[in-house]
């Protein structure tokens, strides 16, 4: 099974910065089958980026996805309020189908 | 537009049963695979099952393996999950998801809670 190990925890930041966002499998994901998710409180998670850098339908283009083998990152350009809330990173490279713990990214 | 509506949960006694229903609209649910994902209070996601379009490709999490069940029925657009011998560490919210690589479609959720 790959675990995903997301940091950090929680990352305190402002509206208008940037968001680096760290999800690290402990295998190589195969062909970057990694997808990232947003989830607000009381609500179902949202998909962001499938295959590690695609965009889903209508997300903005403030979101970005990179990385390949065990290293990706998402990258939130400049926040806005509706931002904050909590990430998840996905796999599904290979069985089972995997998540990361969460990364809460919460205004400063 | 595409939904997904999930119902059946609730309160039950630890060794209970309760099935969980999903209804599909919007999309040709026949061609998808469909999933359940769970959600502990205060936790992250865990991917509970998986089911193929036609039903033939089924996955369960070692954690339920043996006690869940993951059923579909096509011409009634529905996926349903039966869930027996209930612990403690099941509650959870139960997301109904049209998934078997990422999650591209959730439903909002239906609550299961086991306790005594």
């Amino acid at each position: 099974e790959i675990v995903l190990t997301q940091s950090p925890g929680t990352l305190s930041l402002s509206p208008g910065e940037r968001a680096t966002l760290s999800c690290r499998a402990s295998q190589s994901v195969s062909s970057s089958y990694l997808a990232w998710y947003q989830q607000k409180p009381g609500q179902a998670p949202r998909l962001l980026i499938y295959d590690a850098s695609s965009r889903a339908t209508g997300i903005p283009d403030r979101f970005s996805g990179s990385g390949s083998g065990t290293d990706f990152t998402l990258t939130i350009s400049r926040l806005e309020p509706e931002d904050f809330a909590v990430y998840y990173c996905q796999q599904y490279g290979s069985s089972p189908r995997t998540f990361g713990g969460g990364i809460k990214v919460e205004i400063k | 537009q595409v939904q997904l509506v999930e119902s059946g949960g609730g309160l039950v006694k630890p060794g209970g049963s309760l099935r969980l229903s999903c209804a599909a609209s919007g999309f040709s649910f026949s061609d998808y695979y469909m999933s359940w994902i769970r959600q502990a209070p205060g936790k992250g996601l865990e991917w509970v099952s998986y089911m193929s379009s036609a039903g033939t490709t089924i996955y369960y999490a070692d954690s339920v393996k043996g006690r869940f069940t993951v059923s579909r029925d096509n011409a009634e657009n529905s996926l349903y999950l039966q869930m027996n011998s209930l612990r403690a560490e099941d509650t959870a919210v139960y997301y109904c998801a049209r998934a078997f690589y990422y999650i591209d479609v959730w439903g909002k959720g239906t609550t299961v809670t086991v306790s005594s």
